[in-house]
């Protein structure tokens, strides 16, 4: 069955450095969305993305976040300048025109 | 308004029995409700969803009610088995299709007991 990989699994980072998520969507989806757990709190969204542009973007979504989708089959989060609230797990999903999400296993990412 | 209340945070039941998860929402033009589940170290998986038109949904065990009125819909999951221990989010969103934006609740931890 086709599944959303994201690497890498565990990211630790300093505070004000950058980091790069990364996904690789299910090969046929045309949506593409990031979303965010903090520990023992809700999944919130974050981004979505379609036709190689950003549809719709939370407030959480600040100029610090920025998207892409380099090459096709990558789809990448990058946060220029982490803070320590940004630490959290980071879900990328896609889907196809149905609608239905599919989640990735996740990256988490601690911020020191 | 956006928010969708989950309740409860956790929740035991004894395998054979019957899970309920339920969730309250504030925005009446939301009108799609999925629910996820969870297991540790994996990403949310669509369990089920339902949308107003209609007060129940099934889908083997799983069963979705729907009360418009109440603003309030609910998980119950029947026959409660050890392998279905994982997190349930309830989630919201207004209108279908790829572009909506998925409103979650918190979450329910729930264990099956052998």
């Amino acid at each position: 069955e086709p599944e959303v990989t994201q690497t890498p699994s565990h990211q630790v980072t300093q505070m004000g450095q950058e980091v790069i998520l990364r996904c690789v969507p299910i090969s046929n989806h045309l949506y593409f969305y990031w979303y965010r757990q903090i520990l023992g709190q809700k999944v919130e969204f974050l981004v979505s993305f379609y036709n190689n542009e950003i549809s719709e973007k939370s407030e959480i979504f600040d100029d610090q976040f920025s998207v892409e989708r380099p090459d096709g089959s990558n789809f990448t989060l990058k946060i220029r300048s982490t803070k320590l609230e940004d630490s959290a797990m980071y879900f990328c999903a896609s889907s196809d025109r149905t609608g239905g999400r599919y989640f990735g296993p996740g990256t988490r990412l601690t911020v020191t | 308004q956006q928010q969708v209340k989950q309740s409860p945070q956790s929740l035991i039941v004894q395998k054979g029995g019957i899970s309920i998860i339920n969730c309250a929402y504030e925005n009446t033009a939301f009108d799609y409700f999925p629910w996820y589940q969870q297991f540790p170290g994996k990403g949310p998986a669509l369990l089920i969803a339902i949308r107003p038109d209609v007060s129940e949904k099934k889908e083997g065990r799983f069963t979705i009610s729907f009360n418009k009125s109440a603003k309030q819909f609910s998980l119950h999951i029947m026959d409660s088995q050890p392998g279905d221990s994982a997190t349930y989010f309830c989630a919201a969103s207004i209108g279908g299709g790829s572009n909506y934006k998925l409103t979650f609740g918190k979450g329910t931890l729930l264990t099956v007991n052998p």
